[in-house]
């Protein structure tokens, strides 16, 4: 089955940019979505289809997607994004919905 | 107001049977496709099942299939999760969420249930 690899961790100054990746076999042609989930809450979806944003999420989040690494982008980090960060793709292989294993923003 | 509301999560022994129950409001119900997540303590995302429009359309994690059937009410707006021969593995946080339309993303998402399966 599809597997999504994420760093366990990513920790970014306030006002700073965080880069979290999310890497798996040629992911460049799937379609990549990004959740964020704050402790005790369920996640919500900030990214979605690479690069769009559902309305009501800051633009500065934003994603990106190419070769065998898909990435979110946080410009000017607040300590509210301090969270666990999710990628997501469905495998048309198996017809199932895959996740990465998961990001913790640190915000110092 | 788009709103999913689980309930049915408990205390149970090994080899024991549970059914989840997620109402929907908010939006016509019968035009998306649902999906049912999963998060054990302290663990990440795992998805479990999914059910097209009609209820005709399901897919399974390895990790559950055979065990677990998903199927909807479209009359009630409710989405269910049937869980059998429930294993310690089982334990987890499960989410009732939305399929966004065009596209394979989830939008929206429950606040979940609590399943326990411990003896």
């Amino acid at each position: 089955s599809y597997v999504l690899t994420q760093p366990p961790s990513v920790s970014v100054a306030p006002g700073q940019t965080a880069t979290i990746t999310c890497g798996g076999n040629n992911i460049g042609v799937k379609s990549v979505h990004w959740y964020q989930q704050k402790p005790g809450q369920a996640p919500v979806l900030v990214v979605y289809d690479n690069s769009d944003r559902p309305s009501g999420i800051p633009e500065r989040f934003s994603g990106s997607n190419s070769g065998n690494t898909a990435t979110l982008t946080i410009s000017r980090v607040e300590a509210g994004d301090e969270a666990d960060y999710f990628c997501q793709v469905w495998d048309v292989s198996s017809d199932h919905w895959v996740f990465g294993g998961g990001t913790k923003l640190t915000v110092l | 107001e788009v709103q999913l509301v689980e309930s049915g999560g408990d205390l149970l022994q090994p080899g024991g049977s549970l059914r989840l129950s997620c109402a929907a409001s908010g939006f016509t119900f019968s035009d998306y496709w649902m999906h049912w997540v999963r998060q054990a303590p302290g663990e990440g995302l795992v998805w479990v099942s999914r059910i097209s429009i009609d209820g005709r359309n399901t897919r399974y994690a390895d990790s559950v299939k055979g065990r677990v059937t998903i199927s909807r009410d479209n009359a009630k707006n409710t989405l269910y999760l049937q869980m059998n021969s429930l294993r310690a593995e089982d334990t987890a946080i499960y989410y009732c969420t939305r399929g966004r339309r065009g596209s394979n993303s989830l939008d929206y998402w429950g606040q979940g249930t609590l399943v326990t399966v411990s003896s």
